[in-house]
């Protein structure tokens, strides 16, 4: 089984950058997702992390560190629209596909 | 693009009643998902299907069945509906069993259970 924490809510003014944090603890560890969800939608896919190290796509990037069992997003230059939940998703070895999902993270972002 | 679709956005039945919750992708995926999203505990996983006709219990598949007759569709059976039942209810797929790959959502089903 597997702990996957993340905090609550996060509030940032546009155009600043906001850092969300994910630890996990797994017995096999076989990659990390970061998913958006705006309220009343579905989850929409963000990043793929299996490796160490940042990974970037435009204004959001994610970090992963397996030792450390912690992986965070990056969101640069906030936009209202970034106002969403944030969910850390983590695949376990053996997979068959599964994933298992943080609580999630609201961010607010205030003008 | 992936298309994952739901069979109702919003629904309301009661205690006690057998409810049918269903899901169809279009991409020919293998896996499929049920999730039910609550407030403060997430995406929990109630069952998993990785080809037609199978069917794995995910974290919490008490008061729940699935079926998968096709490898497009598959349904979400509450055998009888309960109050904390009550969930916003979300349908995935993804294509195999790559580490890698992403699972792509359904819109969810908000089902109030009275």
């Amino acid at each position: 089984g597997q702990n996957i924490d993340q905090p609550t809510e996060m509030t940032a003014t546009e155009g600043a950058i906001v850092q969300i944090n994910c630890t996990y603890q797994t017995s096999g560890f076989n990659g990390l997702f970061w998913y958006q969800q705006h309220a009343g939608e579905a989850p929409t896919f963000l990043s793929y992390n299996v490796l160490d190290g940042l990974e970037e796509k435009g204004r959001f990037s994610s970090f992963l560190s397996r030792s450390k069992g912690y992986s965070y997003l990056l969101l640069k230059e906030l936009q209202m629209k970034d106002s969403a939940s944030y969910l850390c998703a983590v695949r376990e070895n053996p997979s068959w596909g599964k994933l298992q999902f943080g609580a999630g993270t609201q961010v607010v972002v205030t003008p | 693009d992936v298309k994952v679709t739901q069979s109702s956005r919003y629904l309301v039945k009661r205690t006690g009643e057998k409810v049918f919750l269903e899901c169809v992708q279009d991409m020919d995926h293998e896996n499929m998902f049920w999730y039910r999203q609550d407030p403060g505990l997430g995406l929990r996983l109630i069952y998993f299907s990785y080809d037609v006709k199978m069917k794995e219990k995910g974290d919490i598949p008490e008061g729940y069945s699935v079926s998968r007759e096709k490898k497009e569709r598959f349904s979400l059976i509450l055998e009888s509906a309960s109050t904390n039942q009550t969930s916003m209810y979300l349908c995935a797929s993804s294509p195999g069993t790559g580490a890698w790959e992403t699972q792509y959502f359904g819109p969810g089903t908000r089902l109030l259970v009275l």
